[in-house]
């Protein structure tokens, strides 16, 4: 059964700082990993999308990379600002059934960029 | 245009009373999901549906169930409300097998009192 586990829980950091996220997940039998961001008592925005060939992904300030082998991406933010503030969920679709089995989640990195 | 739907965006209810859920994609996508996330934020898939095959996750009580009208809809049913049913309920879609990005729809939040 796949787990996706990130670190750190939280953080915080003063605005400008470059910070980096980390997510796990135990089984390499994926087709996808994707990072999204939630605001308070707001949906899911997809970041960034990383297909299992792929080594990274970017789209502005924020960079994914991905480790499939070892199971491990990391979402890299830089110069960080206060409105990056939000919650930041990694998420691994597995290939088994095609897919069908949906997105395993990770439970998420509270971050908190200080103005 | 929204590409993910979902209707209502708040729900309240009572214990024992059976609700609905609605959600709709303009993607072109093949599979719709549910998910659920709970009071500690963490976010469990529910069901996928294309309009080949229902996957139920084992832990989902038999109270919910999915309705598809058509490939654009995926409804979430819930009969005999109970106060542990409240969560964000979230729907998604995607296209299966090729490993899509997953748009989600902005979560009903459901409340049993």
């Amino acid at each position: 059964k796949q787990e996706v586990t990130q670190i750190p829980a939280a953080l915080s950091v003063p605005e400008g700082e470059n910070l980096v996220l980390n997510c796990s997940f135990t089984d390499s039998a994926i087709y996808n990993l994707q990072w999204f961001r939630q605001d308070p008592g707001k949906g899911l925005t997809s970041l960034l999308l990383i297909q299992s060939s792929q080594r990274e992904q970017t789209s502005g300030r924020l960079n994914a990379s991905l480790d499939k082998s070892s199971g491990r991406s990391t979402l890299y933010i830089a110069a960080s600002q206060p409105g990056d503030s939000a919650t930041y969920l990694c998420a691994v679709l597995g290939n088994s059934g095609g897919g069908a089995d949906g997105l395993t989640f990770g439970k998420g990195t509270h971050l908190i960029i200080q103005p | 245009d929204t590409a993910v739907s979902q209707t209502p965006k708040y729900l309240v209810t009572q214990m024992g009373n059976d609700k609905s859920i609605k959600c709709e994609q303009n993607l072109g996508h093949d599979t719709m999901y549910w998910y659920k996330q709970d009071s500690k934020k963490f976010l469990k898939i529910m069901f996928s549906y294309n309009n080949k095959e229902l996957i139920i996750n084992e832990t989902v009580p038999n109270r919910f169930s999915p309705k598809s009208p058509d490939k654009a809809h995926l409804n979430l049913h819930i009969n005999s409300l109970e106060l542990g049913d409240s969560a964000v309920y979230f729907c998604a879609s995607s296209l299966l097998g090729v490993g899509t990005e997953a748009f989600f729809g902005q979560g009903t939040r459901l409340t049993v009192v």
